[in-house]
């Protein structure tokens, strides 16, 4: 089957660093893309990482490993408005599958 | 704002009706995708349209169906409605075939009861 696992929840403090992981089995993989999705709102595009190696956009990085299926997204210097879910999600032709989201606490 | 647009906003109905949900691409984008987000989900994909054509098949129900228009508008068809289909349905675009970068609309929140 195909799916993508993500920790559910994750906590860190304003200003710190986190990391949200993600690890994939799918078939006909083309890229890892993460999106945020604020409550109430619609998903928004933070990144894409086609190729192995580290995405950098502003605070938020990617990196992804093909050999090894798996993912991470990288926030530095948290804000309490990166309070929200992220998800990972993979491409496979036109195919697009999502993670179950990672809901992040950022704590004053 | 994603530039993607969906109506209704909110959508209350009853087991067994049928609604239509629309929803408009970011100017220039060929692609819409369909999601369903049930509460506290993730997004399940349904369905893909590239420029008039299907082109991808998730999940979809067959009391489901979707179209795409001539001029990209795409509507989402949910028939013989039952509770669990209460969910957050969204709209997505992106420019090409690629389905990497989507631009989401601001869905539409059905509620069956």
């Amino acid at each position: 089957g195909q799916s993508l696992e993500q920790p559910s929840e994750v906590t860190a403090v304003e200003g710190a660093i986190v990391q949200i992981n993600c690890t994939y089995q799918t078939s006909g993989f083309y890229g890892l893309s993460w999106y945020q999705q604020h409550d109430g709102g619609a998903p928004t595009f933070l990144s894409y990482n086609a190729l192995d190696g580290l995405e950098e956009t502003g605070r938020f990085s990617s990196f992804l490993s093909r050999s090894d299926s798996y993912g991470y997204l990288l926030l530095q210097e948290l804000q309490m408005k990166d309070s929200a879910s992220y998800f990972c999600a993979s491409t496979g032709g036109f195919k697009t599958i999502f993670g179950a989201g990672t809901r992040l606490f950022v704590k004053a | 704002d994603s530039g993607v647009t969906q109506t209704p906003k909110h959508l209350i109905t009853a087991t067994g009706q049928r609604v239509t949900l629309r929803c408009s691409p970011r100017s220039g984008d060929l692609s819409v995708y369909w999601y369903q987000q049930s509460l506290d989900q993730g997004l399940q994909f349904l369905i893909q349209y590239y420029n008039g054509e299907e082109r991808a098949k998730g999940n979809i129900l067959e009391r489901f169906s979707a179209q795409q228009f001539p001029d990209l508008h795409s509507e989402l068809n949910l028939s013989s409605l039952e509770l669990g289909d209460s969910a957050l349905y969204f709209c997505a675009s992106s420019a090409g075939l690629d389905s990497y970068e989507q631009y989401f609309g601001p869905g539409t929140r059905l509620t069956v009861t």
